[in-house]
C-alpha cells in the first residue's frame, strides 16, 4: 500500500529565511503525482506545488520549490524568503492514479517568526 | 470566481441524530470527493463520485453515505453520528480525476 511520511510534526523559520520540509513516500507505481498542500488555520486547503513523477526537473512556483528524488522516494519542499503568511499546516500528498485518492502525510505545522 | 462551497461551515448535532452536509461547485468538475479530517490529522478519503459512479473506500463506515443529484452538488449523510465522527469534513473536486483537486473550506461537525 502507498504511504506518505512527514517526519517533522513542527518546524519554525525566521521571516525572510529559508526552510525545508521533508516528505518520503512508498509506492511500487512508476507513474504518479506528488503535491504539497497548505492549510492555514481555519482556512481551506490550497495547492502549493505539484510534481509529475515522469518529470526529472524539479517543480518551482515563485518562492516554493521541491527536491524530487524518485529513486530515494523523497519529495521535500523548500520555502525561500519565508513570509508571515506562510505559517500553516503543510501536507505532502501522493496521487497514484487518475480519479483516485490523494494519500496525505501527517502534516508539518510551520510557524514563521517575525 | 469558480469555487467549491460547503454548507454549513459549522454543524452541531446530537448523538445518533442524522445529519447532512452539503457541497456545491461552480467549476463544472466531474469528480467530487469527501474527506474526513480529525483534529491534527491528515485528511482521509471517505468516497468519491466519478461522474455518476460512486466509489466507496473499503474502510469507510456504513454510517456514512453520499448522494450526487447532479454535477454541481454532492451530499454527505451521516445516519447515526457517534462522538467519533466529530471532525472537519472536506469536499474537493477535480476534472477527470486530474492531478489537481480543489478543496472547499470544510464543515466542522460537532457531536454532542
Amino acid at each position: 500500500a502507498q504511504t506518505v511520511t512527514q517526519s517533522q510534526p513542527e518546524m519554525s523559520v525566521q521571516e525572510a529565511e529559508t526552510v525545508t520540509l521533508s516528505c518520503t513516500y512508498d509506492t511500487s507505481e512508476s507513474d504518479y503525482y506528488l503535491f504539497w498542500y497548505k492549510q492555514p488555520p481555519s482556512r481551506q486547503m490550497i495547492l502549493v506545488i505539484r510534481q509529475e513523477a515522469y518529470k526529472q526537473q524539479n517543480a518551482t512556483e515563485n518562492r516554493f520549490s521541491v527536491n524530487f528524488q524518485k529513486a530515494a522516494k523523497s519529495f521535500s519542499l523548500k520555502i525561500s524568503d519565508s513570509q508571515l503568511g506562510d505559517a500553516a499546516m503543510y501536507f505532502c500528498a501522493y496521487l497514484y492514479n487518475q480519479g483516485g485518492k490523494l494519500i496525505f502525510g501527517q502534516g508539518t505545522e510551520l510557524s514563521v517568526k517575525p | 470566481d469558480a469555487m467549491v462551497i460547503q454548507n454549513p461551515r459549522y454543524q452541531v448535532t446530537q448523538f445518533g441524530k442524522p445529519v447532512t452536509l452539503s457541497c456545491s461547485q461552480t467549476l463544472n468538475h466531474n469528480v467530487m470527493y469527501w474527506y474526513q479530517q480529525k483534529s491534527s490529522q491528515a485528511p482521509k478519503l471517505l468516497f468519491h463520485y466519478y461522474d455518476k459512479d460512486f466509489n466507496n473506500e473499503a474502510d469507510t463506515p456504513d454510517n456514512f453515505q453520499s448522494r450526487r443529484p447532479n454535477t454541481s452538488f454532492c451530499f454527505l449523510d451521516i445516519r447515526s453520528p457517534g462522538l467519533g465522527d466529530a471532525a472537519m469534513y472536506l469536499c474537493a473536486t477535480s476534472r477527470d480525476g486530474g492531478y489537481e483537486q480543489f478543496f472547499g473550506p470544510g464543515t466542522r461537525l460537532t457531536v454532542l
